[in-house]
């Protein structure tokens, strides 16, 4: 399968830091979702970029496409401490399936 | 709205029992999905249901596993004889039936935590 890696696996940040995962594919995606995962939680959809150099916003959540749409990134703004969790992008397989690939996911620790 | 549930939340049992986990998906969905978290590792695919079918169980780890959806409701995952690398969450998730499949929204449940002892 068309494996997605993600760096960081873990960051510690305070509270006000900005924080940032990268989702790298080798090959072109036709779409990329976000989820994140609070701990002992599951995962809860948060966006879905499906177009070449796409950004979009929640509040202090920026997601950007690559143009090549091979990589993505989640980028937080000024983190507060109920962002703490695990963040994981996803891809449809595609074919007659709409099963999702994760890719390895960032643990975000925040400390007040 | 109700949201995917499954039960139970949690199982310990030993090496060689027989576990079964139910999920009820979001009422009307059509596609139930299957997907596994061993521990600090990514989230796997298992198999995926549309309505009582299964359309793909590419991702089920050998024959220990057995899944079915009888009427197209909920859905039960059993694992017979259980092996400690089973252990990890699995989660249920549903969506609805949506002609352009891209576009479709996975509704995950809060998964069933198994320990293999």
């Amino acid at each position: 399968g068309q494996q997605v890696m993600q760096i960081p696996q873990y960051q510690h940040v305070q509270e006000g830091e900005d924080f940032t995962t990268y989702c790298n594919s080798s090959t072109t995606l036709s779409n990329i979702q976000w989820y994140k995962q609070r701990p002992g939680g599951h995962p809860v959809f948060l966006i879905q970029l499906v177009k070449s150099g796409e950004v979009k916003k929640q509040k202090r959540l920026t997601f950007q496409f690559g143009e090549a749409k091979k990589n993505s990134s989640l980028h937080i703004t000024a983190t507060q401490t109920t962002d703490v969790g695990t963040y994981f992008c996803a891809h449809f397989a595609g074919g007659a399936t709409n099963k999702l690939i994760f890719g390895t996911g960032t643990l975000l620790a925040v400390q007040p | 709205e109700a949201g995917v549930t499954q039960f139970p939340s949690h199982s310990v049992i030993e090496k060689g029992q027989t576990v079964t986990l139910r999920c009820d998906p979001i009422s009307g969905h059509d596609n139930l999905y299957w997907y596994r978290r061993v521990m600090g590792k990514e989230i796997k695919f298992l198999l995926h249901f549309v309505k009582e079918s299964k359309q793909d169980e590419s991702g089920m780890p050998n024959n220990r596993f057995l899944a079915e959806r009888t009427g197209g409701t909920y859905s039960t995952l059993k694992v017979q004889p259980a092996e400690l690398e089973d252990s990890g969450v699995y989660f249920c998730a549903s969506s609805q039936d949506l002609r352009d499949r891209g576009q479709e929204t996975q509704y995950f449940g809060p998964g069933t935590r198994l320990l293999v002892l």
